[in-house]
């Protein structure tokens, strides 16, 4: 069964600062990763995929996977306020969209 | 940009009633599935749904629950004698492929059962 921990409480930061995320997932088997954003009362939405190990830019964001430590990673580059939300990590075995959710990180960017 | 809609966003209903949300998923979508998240909880799997027919679904996913496609475009998820704990945002989602994670998620249907 696949288990999703993201384990750091509310993440604040300077506007124009680097914000980082972790995430660690418990089964070897997880071949796909991914970065949902949550703004409060919405629902999720996709910003960062990740199926290799090492690191996958897009924009600001920065997905880091490493599959020998099982852990999963999201750099938020310059901050902005628009960034505050709660990132949730998600795993996935490959052909298979059945999700497995993290709880989420809180990130609030301070102006 | 298509999107993929639920109804109703609300629903406030009585324990043992049935109750039926709603989705229409964006259009060139061939696979859909229902979410779930429990106030202050993870966003957790129901179920998948693939050439009309369940695909995958959790422990979660009882005799309880159901899921139809009745017209090609709607897709819903019936809960047939609803319990205090399936009080939850229940979240619809497409995807156009099965591999990507990429799923579109509406904007959820809040159900309070009291």
């Amino acid at each position: 069964q696949k288990e999703v921990e993201q384990n750091s409480g509310p993440l604040s930061v300077p506007e124009g600062a680097i914000a980082s995320l972790n995430c660690t997932y418990s089964d070897r088997g997880s071949q796909s990763f991914f970065w949902y954003r949550q703004y409060s009362g919405k629902s999720p939405e996709l910003i960062m995929s990740i199926y290799s190990n090492g690191d996958k830019e897009d924009g600001r964001f920065t997905a880091q996977l490493n599959k020998a430590s099982q852990y999963v990673s999201l750099l938020i580059r310059d901050s902005q306020p628009s960034d505050s939300a709660t990132y949730l990590c998600a795993a996935s075995y490959y052909g298979n969209n059945r999700l497995a959710f993290g709880k989420g990180n809180q990130v609030v960017v301070i102006p | 940009e298509p999107e993929v809609t639920q109804t109703p966003s609300h629903q406030v209903t009585q324990m043992g009633q049935e109750v039926i949300l709603r989705c229409v998923p964006i259009s060139n979508h061939l696979y859909f599935y229902w979410y779930r998240q429990i106030l202050g909880q993870k966003v957790e799997f129901l179920v998948s749904f693939y050439n009309n027919e369940i695909s995958e679904k959790s422990e979660i996913f009882d005799d309880q629950f159901s899921v139809e496609r009745p017209d090609g475009s709607n897709f819903t998820l019936k809960i047939r004698s609803t319990k205090l704990e399936d009080s939850a945002m229940y979240f619809c989602a497409s995807s156009g492929d099965s591999n990507t994670g990429e799923l579109f998620f509406g904007e959820g249907s809040r159900l309070t059962v009291l």
